[in-house]
C-alpha cells in the first residue's frame, strides 16, 4: 500500500513565522504536490514537482515555497505566515504517468494566529 | 478557464441508489478521476474514466461523456459509511496536473 506521510496532523502557528510541513511518500513516485483545501473551494494545487529539484508553480504559489532534495521528500514553506494561509494541507505523491490516481496523505490543519 | 462544477450537498437513505453529477470545462482534458474524502481523511481514489461509457466497480460505478463535459459517480445500495464528500477532478495532461471540484457533500441517513 501505498503510504504518504505528512509530519504533523495539526499546526499552530504565529503570523510572521517561517513555517515547515514536511511529506514523505514510500512507493518512488515521481511526482508529489501540494495542495490547500477550503471549504467551497476545493482542493487547490499550490506547488508539484515532477523529480528531485524540480518544482513547477500550481495556481496559487503566491506566499509559499518549496523543496525537493530527495524523491521521497517534498517540503513546503511558508516563508512569513500569514492569517489567510489558515486552511487543510494535503501532500499528494504519483507514478510518473499522469493517468495513474494521486495518493495523498492524511492532511495538517495548520491555523495561524 | 478551468470550470469543474458539482452540488454542494446531497441526502439519500440506506440502501438506496445516489447520482452525483460533474460537469467541467477545462483547457484540456486527459481523464476523469473521483476521490471520497470522509471528513478529517485524506481523499482516496475511486475510480478513473477517459473514455466515453460506464466503468464499474463494485457498488460504485462512473460514467463519461466527454462531447458533454459531463460524468457522474452512481452509488448503489448506500451504507451509512458512504457519507463523505466525493470529489470530481480532471486530469489536464499538458500540464500534468488535477483540477478538482469544490466536492460534493453526502449525507447518508437510516
Amino acid at each position: 500500500d501505498v503510504k504518504v506521510t505528512q509530519s504533523s496532523r495539526y499546526l499552530v502557528k504565529r503570523t510572521g513565522e517561517k513555517v515547515f510541513l514536511e511529506c514523505v511518500q514510500d512507493m518512488d513516485h515521481e511526482n508529489m504536490f501540494w495542495y490547500r483545501q477550503d471549504p467551497g473551494l476545493g482542493l487547490r494545487l499550490i506547488y508539484f514537482s515532477y523529480d528531485v529539484k524540480m518544482k513547477e508553480k500550481g495556481d496559487i504559489p503566491e506566499g509559499y515555497s518549496v523543496s525537493r532534495e530527495k524523491k521521497e521528500r517534498f517540503s513546503l514553506i511558508l516563508e512569513s505566515a500569514s492569517t489567510n494561509q489558515t486552511s487543510m494541507y494535503l501532500c499528494a505523491s504519483s507514478p510518473r504517468t499522469g493517468s495513474q490516481p494521486q495518493h495523498f496523505g492524511d492532511g495538517t490543519r495548520l491555523s495561524i494566529l | 478557464g478551468q470550470n469543474i462544477d458539482q452540488p454542494t450537498e446531497m441526502t439519500a437513505t440506506e440502501g438506496a441508489i445516489v447520482q452525483i453529477n460533474c460537469t467541467y470545462q477545462t483547457s484540456g482534458f486527459n481523464g476523469l478521476f473521483w476521490y471520497q474524502q470522509h471528513a478529517g481523511e485524506a481523499p482516496t481514489f475511486l475510480s478513473y474514466n477517459v473514455l466515453d461509457g460506464l466503468e464499474e466497480k463494485g457498488r460504485f460505478s462512473s460514467f463519461l461523456s466527454r462531447s458533454k463535459g459531463y460524468s457522474y459517480l452512481l452509488l448503489k445500495e448506500l451504507q451509512m459509511k458512504d457519507s463523505a464528500s466525493y470529489l470530481c477532478a480532471v486530469f489536464d495532461g499538458g500540464y500534468n496536473k488535477l483540477i478538482f471540484g469544490a466536492g460534493t457533500r453526502l449525507a447518508v441517513h437510516p
